[in-house]
């Protein structure tokens, strides 16, 4: 039973690279979120999806995107990463939206030298 | 803009302390207000406060919303060195949203 899990857990990229963290659950979850934790600033959501084949803007898109094609996996990607993006990741997912509570993963900490 | 703030930002107490956390928020169309947990981590799950439900308590752990207020306060009586962690409030906001608000977070040190 892994409940959310995200890969890789560690990442060190360079300015204008790409890549893409995976977000997988197991829970059946309709409902699965991205959001990055900077220190002092608490969790700011990226995108979202409500089910499989929808996606949406959160509240710090920019830079970012995303795809549902599988109701399991939510991929987070940066097309050309930049400094501002060296955070800490947090996928998420609930089922039945947050009326219930968010499941984390162990998040992805990313840095963009 | 949904707006959620937390304070203080930081605390420092002795085990067997008490500490209260502080949320307030400023949101269009409240729906519940969510607590959790950071230690090394993942975030895991405290309390959910509604409007039906204001009050929750479990252990030595306790959290009351004050709707007239706008804001909710977190308890931890008897504080041990296991309690220290990051503490996170959330709201869930917004016309049909289906996505939490998060305050700044207070990390909590219990010293010995």
């Amino acid at each position: 039973n892994a409940g959310v899990t995200q890969t890789p857990k560690f990442r060190v990229l360079k300015t204008g690279q790409s890549m893409t963290l995976l977000c997988a659950q197991d829970m059946n979850h309709e409902y699965m979120y991205w959001y990055r934790q900077d220190p002092g600033m608490g969790l700011r959501l990226i995108h979202y999806s409500v089910g499989e084949g929808t996606t949406a803007k959160g509240e710090v898109p920019d830079g970012y995107n995303v795809s549902r094609l599988k109701k399991q996996n939510f991929l987070l990607g940066l097309e050309s990463a930049a400094p501002s993006q060296t955070s800490v990741y947090f996928c998420a997912s609930t089922l039945d939206g947050v009326t219930g509570e968010l499941f984390f993963g162990e998040g992805s900490r990313l840095t963009v030298l | 803009e949904d707006k959620v703030v937390q304070s203080p930002l930081s605390l420092v107490v002795h085990e067997g302390d008490t500490v209260t956390l502080n949320c307030s928020y400023e949101v269009t169309n409240f729906r519940s207000l969510l607590w959790y947990k950071q230690e090394k981590k993942a975030p895991t799950f405290l309390f959910m406060l509604t409007s039906s439900g204001i009050e929750k308590k479990s252990g030595r752990l306790s959290s009351i919303l004050d709707k007239k207020e706008l804001s909710s306060i977190l308890n931890i009586t008897a504080t041990q060195t296991g309690d220290s962690a990051i503490y996170l409030c959330a709201v869930e906001a917004g016309r049909g949203a289906q996505k939490l608000v998060f305050g700044q977070g207070t990390r909590l040190t219990i010293n010995p």
